[in-house]
């Protein structure tokens, strides 16, 4: 595809229901990321991938944030018995090489009632 | 990674030229200045990056002073479609942060008709 690609666009979960997160980063892309934006702030890091290889996952909130990238181009996050304070913008970004522009996708917005 | 500081917000209107500052006192030898854009809805957009004096390309132009404490984005003769949230980033070295962005708050410009 021409960009990073996330869906769903919109997810609303209620708590303590399990959520997945998916993103599809530009072909041939070696690094992907994925960060979250609460309301009125910038994206924060969460995780990066090089390749299938989790490479940084320091800014995963809790152990009920969990990634994975099996084989090195999709992404899934996957948030278990979600909270309200789990509601934000979820960012999903990739980039040529780990040092390179990172471009982002649109985001999955998720709201927990 | 050095700290940065920029206005909150800012406004102008169509056709001037805006001109956004950011404090980074602490910036690393090595690191460069990055900025993105953000419209609402969006993922964070690269815009330009430097490591001192001054690049421009179709844009926008970037400048940094020899101490490299500071640096000012510019836009030329703005429109309203420049309303957006606009992010100074330093950006680390490889192999130290893995590509990993810090972003803050922003600067939300509001670009008035």
């Amino acid at each position: 595809g021409a960009g990073v690609s996330q869906s769903p666009r919109y997810k609303v979960a209620k708590r303590g229901q399990d959520v997945a997160l998916r993103c599809d980063p530009i072909s041939g892309h070696v690094s992907l990321f994925w960060y979250q934006q609460a309301l009125g702030q910038g994206p924060e890091f969460l995780t990066y991938f090089q390749n299938e290889a989790q490479l940084d996952k320091s800014g995963l909130p809790s152990d009920r944030f969990f990634a994975e990238r099996p084989e090195g181009s999709v992404s899934t996050l996957k948030i278990q018995r979600t909270q309200q304070e789990d509601s934000a913008v979820y960012l999903c970004a990739s980039s040529p090489l780990v040092d390179t522009e990172a471009f982002f996708g649109q985001g999955t917005r998720l709201t927990v009632v | 990674l050095a700290k940065t500081t920029q206005p909150i917000s800012m406004d102008s209107y169509e056709g001037q030229e805006v001109n956004i500052t950011c404090s980074h006192n602490n910036i690393a030898t090595n690191d460069y200045i990055t900025w993105y854009q953000q419209f609402p809805s969006q993922g964070p957009r690269f815009i330009i990056q430097g490591y001192k004096t001054k690049v421009t390309n179709e844009v926008a132009s970037l400048f940094i002073p020899a101490d490299r404490k500071s640096s000012t984005l510019s836009l030329p003769r703005v429109s309203l479609s420049d309303t957006a949230v606009y992010y100074c980033l330093p950006k680390g070295s490889r192999g130290s942060t893995l590509g990993r962005l810090y972003f803050g708050r922003g600067t939300q410009l509001t670009v008035w008709p």
